[in-house]
């Protein structure tokens, strides 16, 4: 199974601050790489598809970034309904599998 | 708008066995794969299975090889997953989700709670 890590596990960040989270795969996963944004008591949502594809409807200030086993997210200027818990998620194989998520708290 | 609803979950003894179903609705059902990711208390997402649209295709997560099944009815819009030799371990909020193109999880339910105790 491939084996996705992430990092860092949380941060803290204030309101307008550039946040960056990395998530590493263990073998080349060829861009089959996905951001989700979850908040608790609600469904998650997919931010990022493809390792750099804006989904529909998703701020531009959201980004992603990375090829081979590297890949970035990058908030460019946070805001308050950003705070929640993000993960990275392989689909070049199955099983697919999910980063541990990166929780971004109110600094 | 697309809409998946969960429904099936409960409080269940180990060993026991429970049924899933995600109603879909909103788009046209049969040409999706759709999905079951879960949520432990506390702890991350873990992708559980997933069927195509044709139920050619199906794939399960080490965890629940054996002891769950996916399936789906075209003509009623849903997606099920028989759960059996419930673990305690398998305790968690159970999400259907869509998959949209390229293989990313586009729409999700709200998830249905699964609770193994005895």
């Amino acid at each position: 199974d491939i084996q996705m890590t992430q990092s860092p596990s949380s941060l803290s960040a204030s309101v307008g601050d550039r946040v960056t989270i990395t998530c590493r795969a263990s073998q080349t996963i060829t861009n089959y790489l996905n951001w989700y944004q979850h908040k608790p008591g609600k469904a998650p949502k997919l931010l990022i598809y493809g390792a750099s594809s804006l989904q529909s409807g998703v701020p531009s200030r959201f980004s992603g970034s990375g090829s081979g086993t590297d890949y970035t997210l990058t908030i460019s200027s946070l805001q308050p309904e950003d705070f929640a818990t993000y993960y990275c998620q392989q689909s070049y194989t199955t099983p697919w599998t999910f980063g541990q998520g990166t929780k971004v708290e109110i600094k | 708008e697309v809409q998946l609803v969960e429904s099936g979950g409960g409080l269940v003894q180990p060993g026991r066995s429970l049924r899933l179903s995600c109603a879909a609705s909103g788009f046209t059902f049969d040409d999706y794969a759709i999905h079951w990711v879960r949520q432990a208390p506390g702890k991350g997402l873990e992708w559980v299975s997933g069927m195509s649209w044709n139920g050619g295709s199906i794939d399960y997560a080490d965890s629940v090889k054996g002891r769950f099944t996916i399936s789906r009815d075209n003509a009623k819009n849903s997606l099920y997953l028989q759960m059996n030799s419930l673990r305690p371990a398998d305790t968690a909020l159970y999400y259907c989700a869509k998959v949209g193109g390229p293989d990313a999880l586009d729409h999700w339910g709200q998830g249905t709670l699964v609770t193994v105790s005895s």
